[in-house]
């Protein structure tokens, strides 16, 4: 079965400070792992997504993760903090050979951007 | 904006009751993905559908049925309410099952 796991419900970062956001999955399978983001009553909107390309993933908005499969992590990062920044940042997995719809989430990180 | 639009925004329903929810998808997408996000928790699939027929089901049991519609607009409903049933449920299209997958803002359902 695959899981993801977030560690740490809550981040909080000073504006233009280094943004580090956790992730480790589980899974029997090479999984494709993707970062969400979800603002204030809004739906999620994907970040950035590894499919077996690059281990080195650049999405928008100045955000990157790295795959490690040494570490089953796939941790969030940006350089320098926004205070647009602040939202509900999901990981996501699922199996190469499913379909992208069926993802498993994790329990989500809240950042926040203090000024 | 993703295209992607919900309706209702919010719902009051009482245990027992039953709801539909509604999504219609981005133009030309023929694959719908519901989800279930529970407050402070991450989201839970549902189901899929693909070009009319379900493709997919997550851990939920058969009181939760969906359709989905020619023009790939799809319904969520739900049969005998539960309390545990209050949550913000999410419909996602895409152009296909593998592809890019686009929310709209979701349906908050609270069950009295």
């Amino acid at each position: 079965a695959q899981s993801v796991t977030q560690l740490g419900s809550h981040v909080s970062v000073s504006e233009g400070a280094l943004v580090l956001l956790r992730c480790n999955y589980s899974s029997s399978v090479p999984p494709y792992l993707f970062w969400y983001v979800q603002y204030p009553n809004q739906g999620l909107q994907l970040l950035l997504k590894y499919t077996s390309a690059a281990t080195l993933v650049k999405g928008i908005n100045g955000f990157e993760a790295e795959f490690k499969k040494s570490e089953t992590s796939f941790h969030l990062t940006k350089p320098s903090a926004h205070m647009s920044d602040a939202a509900e940042y999901f990981c996501a997995v699922t199996k190469r050979d499913n379909q992208g719809g069926k993802l498993i989430f994790g329990q989500g990180t809240e950042l926040s951007v203090k000024p | 904006e993703t295209g992607v639009t919900q309706s209702p925004t919010h719902l009051i329903k009482t245990r027992g009751q039953q709801v539909t929810l509604r999504c219609s998808s981005q133009s030309g997408h023929n694959t719908v993905s519901w989800y279930q996000q529970a407050l402070g928790q991450g989201p839970q699939f549902i189901f899929q559908y693909y070009r009319e027929e379900e493709n997919g089901r997550g851990n939920f049991p058969p009181r939760f049925s969906g359709l989905q519609f020619p023009n790939y607009s799809s319904e969520l409903n739900v049969n005998a309410l539960e309390l545990d049933d209050s949550a913000l449920y999410l419909c996602a299209s895409s152009l296909g099952q593998n592809e890019k997958l686009f929310f709209g803002s979701g349906t908050q359902l609270s069950v009295l």
